[in-house]
């Protein structure tokens, strides 16, 4: 399978606790996004990287949250000292954008999180 | 900023029968791209069609049409000949170009329902 991978598919942590999402994109897509979607509502961009450059952050919900991307292949997302309105699906997307037009955003499966 | 407005939380339609969708957006942007996503029970996010704005034409991709309304900003997804594994959830979106890359803007989505 060559799709967009995401792991862990579900995290359970206690609040305060840090967690580490990882996102595998699909081979040679070179852009990579993150959204969350919370239970009932649709997904909602936080951030996006084209190859290894975070080139918009400032829709991460808050200073806690932070994204990486080494090296323009697999991209992860941190959630420092979590808190229970965290507790949502975070689901990734890659692109091959040679030109906006033919862009297409495949996702992977998610990654959800629950915060007691 | 982008909006899009999806006012149809579910929808049901009998199995071969035709159903739509409905989705409005609001942008100032003159450059877009729309697209419905279908998003079944515990899989990932496909896309099913997309519309250029620029097009005066309606895509169309199998069972899937769209009615694109530019002037009303309207862009609602006809599904003919409904089958079982239609049913999920469908997510409206839309992103213009230069923005944050090609960042999605979703609607809150409409549970369609098939029965048999």
């Amino acid at each position: 399978d060559t799709g967009v991978s995401q792991d862990p598919r579900h995290k359970i942590t206690k609040r305060g606790q840090n967690v580490t999402f990882r996102c595998d994109p699909i081979s040679e897509h070179n852009r990579l996004y993150w959204y969350r979607q919370t239970l009932g509502q649709g997904p909602e961009f936080l951030t996006y990287f084209q190859n290894e450059a975070q080139l918009e952050k400032s829709r991460l919900l808050s200073d806690r949250f932070s994204a990486e991307r080494p090296k323009g292949s697999f991209s992860t997302l941190e959630i420092q000292r979590t808190e229970q309105g965290d507790s949502a699906m975070y689901l990734c997307a890659s692109s091959l954008a040679l030109w906006a037009a033919q862009e297409t955003q495949y996702f992977g499966p998610g990654t959800r999180l629950l915060v007691l | 900023a982008q909006t899009v407005t999806q006012s149809q939380p579910e929808m049901s339609v009998q199995e071969a029968e035709t159903v739509t969708l409905s989705c409005t957006y609001d942008t100032s942007e003159s450059d877009y791209y729309l697209f419905w996503y279908k998003q079944p029970p515990s899989r990932q996010m496909i896309l099913v069609i997309r519309q250029e704005a620029y097009k005066q034409q309606n895509a169309t991709e199998n069972r899937f049409s769209v009615n694109f309304q530019k002037a009303a900003k309207s862009f609602s997804l006809k599904i003919s000949d409904s089958q079982l594994g239609d049913a999920a959830m469908y997510f409206c979106a839309s992103t213009h170009l230069y923005n944050a890359g090609n960042m999605l803007t979703f609607g809150g989505g409409t549970r369609l329902m098939v029965k048999p």
